[in-house]
């Protein structure tokens, strides 16, 4: 099974700054079968479920505000919040998804100062 | 609108089953692959197991392997979940949650929407 890993745990940043959690699988998630890395990112607030941010490691879901951006290929990947609002405190988890069972990393959590 | 709803969470005793039942509604079901997610009390997520759009092809996580069943019902837009031998550690919130699909685009096995969940604690 690929094992998912993020980085860091949590993280504490002021309004305004820039968040940046990474993520890295065990096998690369780069899949030559359409040329695309399988992975996603989701936001989760208290109380809440997941919510969908990226997939194909890069691509934005509608809606979803463009401070968030994803990026990375092979198996590191990152999450960049541009300018934390107080909204973004939250739970940020990645997951695979190129090969079952779809692992999800262990979740970093993000407080707002 | 695009939802799913599930139900069927409860109070089990260990050794015990389950079933856990999840409603679609506001796409077309019966193209979309289907998956269980749970998340133990202040913890992360867990990928639990995941359908294919006929049924036919099914993936399980091995911390449930051989316990669970999952089955759906594209006639009536319905995602099961049976549960069998729960442990104390199966004790979680799970969420149904839509997968992929030849309508969104090849290997697409993200999730999207999720459910609000159904709690399952398993005591004695």
């Amino acid at each position: 099974d690929i094992v998912v890993t993020q980085s860091p745990d949590s993280l504490t940043l002021s309004l305004g700054e820039r968040a940046t959690i990474t993520c890295k699988s065990s096998q690369s998630l780069f899949h030559s079968r359409n040329n695309k890395n399988h992975l996603a990112w989701y936001q989760q607030k208290p109380g809440q479920p997941p919510k969908l941010l990226t997939y194909w490691a890069s691509t934005r879901e509608s809606g979803v505000p463009d401070r968030f951006s994803g990026s990375g290929s092979g198996t590191d990947f990152t999450l960049t919040i541009s300018s934390l609002q107080a909204e973004d405190a939250a739970v940020y988890y990645c997951q695979q998804y190129v090969d079952p069972p779809f692992t999800f990393g262990p979740g970093t959590r993000l407080e707002i100062k | 609108q695009v939802q799913v709803v599930e139900s069927g969470g409860a109070l089990v005793r260990p050794g015990g089953s389950l079933r856990l039942s999840c409603a679609a509604s506001g796409f077309p079901f019966s193209d979309y692959y289907m998956g269980w997610i749970r998340q133990a009390p202040g913890k992360g997520l867990e990928w639990i197991s995941y359908i294919g759009d006929r049924g036919v092809r099914i993936y399980y996580a091995d911390s449930v392997k051989g316990r669970f069943i999952i089955s759906r019902d594209n006639a009536k837009n319905l995602v099961y979940l049976q549960m069998n031998s729960l442990r104390g550690d199966d004790t979680a919130v799970y969420y149904c949650a839509r997968g992929g699909s030849l309508l969104r685009e090849a290997f697409s096995d993200w999730f999207d929407p999720w459910g609000q969940g159904t709690l399952v604690t398993v005591s004695s």
